[in-house]
């Protein structure tokens, strides 16, 4: 059965610094997809970065990049110069091929921004 | 454009009681899904819709919870009655294709007492 594992409930950043934040996935499809989602105290979900199965180079959008380690089977979300507003709740999530395409998502990690 | 509008965006309702939560997509967007999260657990799919047909409900969790998308425009998620496990913040989501461009509404935060 496809997974996503989240190891880190909760992380704290200094405010500049770069964090790490792990996912790693389970899957038997050749064939997937990833995603990062971030929930600010808000409640909406605000999607970050993909990385496709086939893609050959790590994703990047801004701030955010996924390193990607297909054989470890991790899509751990990277983001540089911290920022206050970058505390929130970090989804790991993976999309299951077929007619629905819907995401697995792992439990989340809170990351909080120190100043 | 507009994006996924849900409400209410909290709810308390008592045990044994009836709640409607609705869901308005981005205009255009046939897929519509919903998602449930727990407290504390990941966040889980519930059903799709395709325009108005159902085309996946295999996260339903039980026959107390009813789906609907008459029109397949907006779509409506009505459990009844409600139980003190069903309390957690439901989302909804949109795409254009069911490929990868998922937008999330804000959720409904539904509390159960």
């Amino acid at each position: 059965a496809q997974k996503i594992t989240q190891t880190q409930p909760g992380m704290f950043v200094q405010e500049k610094e770069a964090v790490t934040l792990d996912c790693t996935y389970d899957t038997s499809d050749p064939s997937y997809g990833l995603f990062w989602y971030k929930q600010p105290s808000s409640g909406e979900m605000i999607f970050l970065i993909y990385q496709g199965s086939y893609d050959q180079q790590n994703a990047t959008e801004g701030r955010y990049s996924l390193n990607f380690q297909k054989a470890r089977k991790s899509a751990n979300l990277v983001i540089s110069a911290s920022q206050l507003g970058d505390s929130a709740m970090y989804f790991c999530a993976m999309i299951q091929g077929g007619a629905t395409n819907k995401l697995i998502f792992g439990t989340g990690t809170l990351l909080a921004v120190q100043p | 454009e507009a994006g996924v509008t849900q409400f209410p965006s909290h709810s308390v309702i008592e045990k044994g009681q009836t709640v409607t939560l609705r869901c308005d997509p981005i205009s255009g967007h046939d897929n519509l899904y919903w998602y449930r999260r727990v407290m504390g657990k990941e966040i889980k799919f519930l059903l799709h819709f395709v325009k108005e047909s159902k085309q996946d409900e295999s996260g339903m969790p039980n026959n107390r919870f009813l789906a609907e998308r008459t029109g397949g425009t907006y779509s409506t998620l009505k459990v009844q009655p409600a139980e003190l496990e069903d309390s957690g913040v439901y989302f909804c989501a949109s795409s254009w294709a069911a490929t990868y461009g998922y937008t999330f509404g804000s959720g409904t935060r539904l509390t159960v007492v």
